[in-house]
């Protein structure tokens, strides 16, 4: 199974909204609404962010927000603020009953 | 407060099986829910392993599923990983994690394993 496609870096400003898209197949992303998202700083665990394409877990900030669009998933995070500087993660399930991460997505407040 | 805890060799010899076992506490494994295991490469992103029912029934990676078992113990609320085969490429550090069923809600510290003689 091949990777889900996202763009390996994305920046903004403090204050400012951006998005990373996670892109995959109708066999992933497409087939299901089963799309999560991960933070993770150097040298920590992940922690889960969004799932199932747009529910945000309790104590995360609803400066986060997911959406989906055919076989492309989006995280949005708003208000951007230095603490937000991480990389970031999609995950799908698959038709194949397995799970897939994205490459992952170094964000930089600027 | 559900934890998750890594344990086990820190260095395996090419060839041979890196073994790791998940603790888990504030939440018994047999009352549900998926377990799993993901790793990370130094510097690169997430791969999962594959994953565990408290039952027992799994679900593997294909790309590492010839090598790969994940069992379960609820007697000691552990589950654990084996990996066979081991090359340089298999060093990373390794995540348990519960599963939900389909996304990770809780994680350990991770584990880093490097393969070397």
């Amino acid at each position: 199974q091949s990777a889900l496609t996202q763009p390996a870096s994305v920046s903004g400003s403090p204050g400012q909204s951006i998005t990373i898209s996670c892109t995959g197949t109708s066999s992933d992303v497409g087939g299901y609404n089963y799309v999560s998202w991960y933070r993770q700083y150097p040298g920590k665990a992940p922690k889960l962010m969004i799932h199932d394409v747009s529910n945000r877990p309790s104590g995360v900030s609803n400066r986060f927000s997911g959406s989906k669009s055919g076989n492309t998933a989006s995280l949005t995070i708003s208000g951007l603020q230095a603490e937000d500087e991480a990389d970031y993660y999609c995950s799908s399930y698959t038709s194949s009953s397995t799970l897939i991460f994205g490459g992952g997505t170094k964000l930089a407040v600027l | 407060q559900v934890q998750l805890q890594e344990s086990g060799p820190g260095l395996v010899k090419p060839s041979e099986t890196l073994s790791l076992t998940c603790t888990v506490s504030g939440y018994s494994i047999s009352s549900g829910y998926y377990w799993g295991w993901i790793r990370q490469p130094p510097g690169k992103g997430l791969e999962w392993i594959g994953s565990i029912y408290h039952s027992g029934g799994t679900y593997y990676n294909p790309s590492l599923k010839s090598r790969v078992t994940i069992s379960v113990d609820t007697s000691k609320n552990q589950f654990s990983l084996k990996l066979n085969s081991v090359t340089a490429a298999d060093t990373a550090v390794f995540y348990c994690a519960r599963v939900g069923p389909w996304y990770f809600d809780y994680w350990g510290q991770g584990t880093l394993v490097t393969v070397s003689s």
